[in-house]
């Protein structure tokens, strides 16, 4: 069966340092991933998906960039982080079916 | 850029009543899912609903697709604290990449 982890679960770092947040899939190949910003328990704004290793889509800019440098690993990152950069961060994954979210990282930008 | 609103954002209310949820959008859409996402976890898959007009049921949930398949409803029986959560719509244009527009959800809360 397929499943996907996220990590860390929750994190608080102080505005202007560096970001990492990591997901991986497994159980599956080639799947589409993607990194979901959620603002106080409302809906779901798209930030970057993947069709494939190294092809990245943003889809608003702002101060974060996505890599997938394997197949089933997807990197949500920042060089300096913005207090505006706090929420909840969700990686999903599907392969021409519905998304299957891991379980977030709460980020705490202080 | 399409749009899925949701309403009502919020509802309280006691075990055993009933409740309806509404996803409306002036966009089309190939198919249409509701997800329920419980606080500190990601949002659950719960149904998927691909015809104009189709309905699921799942236990005490209904699910409704609207005709012009621009719109659909939950609707919950005899709600019951589990049901407490926050329930997005999310619709999937075919000919946008495949890619989900997520509603702003419903925060639910079902009181003892």
């Amino acid at each position: 069966s397929q499943t996907i982890h996220q990590w860390p679960a929750t994190l608080v770092q102080p505005v202007g340092s560096p970001l990492s947040l990591e997901c991986t899939v497994e159980g599956t190949s080639n799947p589409n991933l993607y990194w979901y910003r959620q603002a106080a328990g409302r809906g779901l704004q798209l930030l970057f998906y993947s069709v494939g290793i190294g092809q990245i889509s943003s889809e608003v800019p702002q101060n974060l960039s996505a890599s997938r440098p394997q197949d089933r690993q997807f990197i949500l990152s920042s060089k300096k982080l913005l207090l505006s950069d706090s929420g909840f961060y969700l990686c999903a994954w599907s392969v021409e079916g519905p998304l299957h979210f891991g379980n977030g990282t709460r980020l705490t930008v202080t | 850029t399409q749009l899925l609103e949701q309403s009502p954002q919020f509802l309280s209310i006691q075990e055993g009543e009933n409740l309806t949820v509404y996803c409306n959008s002036s966009s089309v859409f190939s198919s249409l899912q509701w997800y329920r996402q419980e606080p500190g976890e990601g949002p659950v898959l719960l149904v998927t609903v691909v015809t104009g007009g189709e309905v699921k049921k799942l236990k005490r949930l209904t699910f409704q697709f609207g005709d012009a398949r621009k719109d659909s409803s939950l609707h919950i029986t005899a709600a019951q604290p589990g049901d407490t959560g926050l329930y997005l719509c999310a619709g999937l244009t075919s000919n946008a990449g495949n890619m989900l527009t997520f509603g702003g959800g419903t925060r639910l809360m079902v009181k003892p």
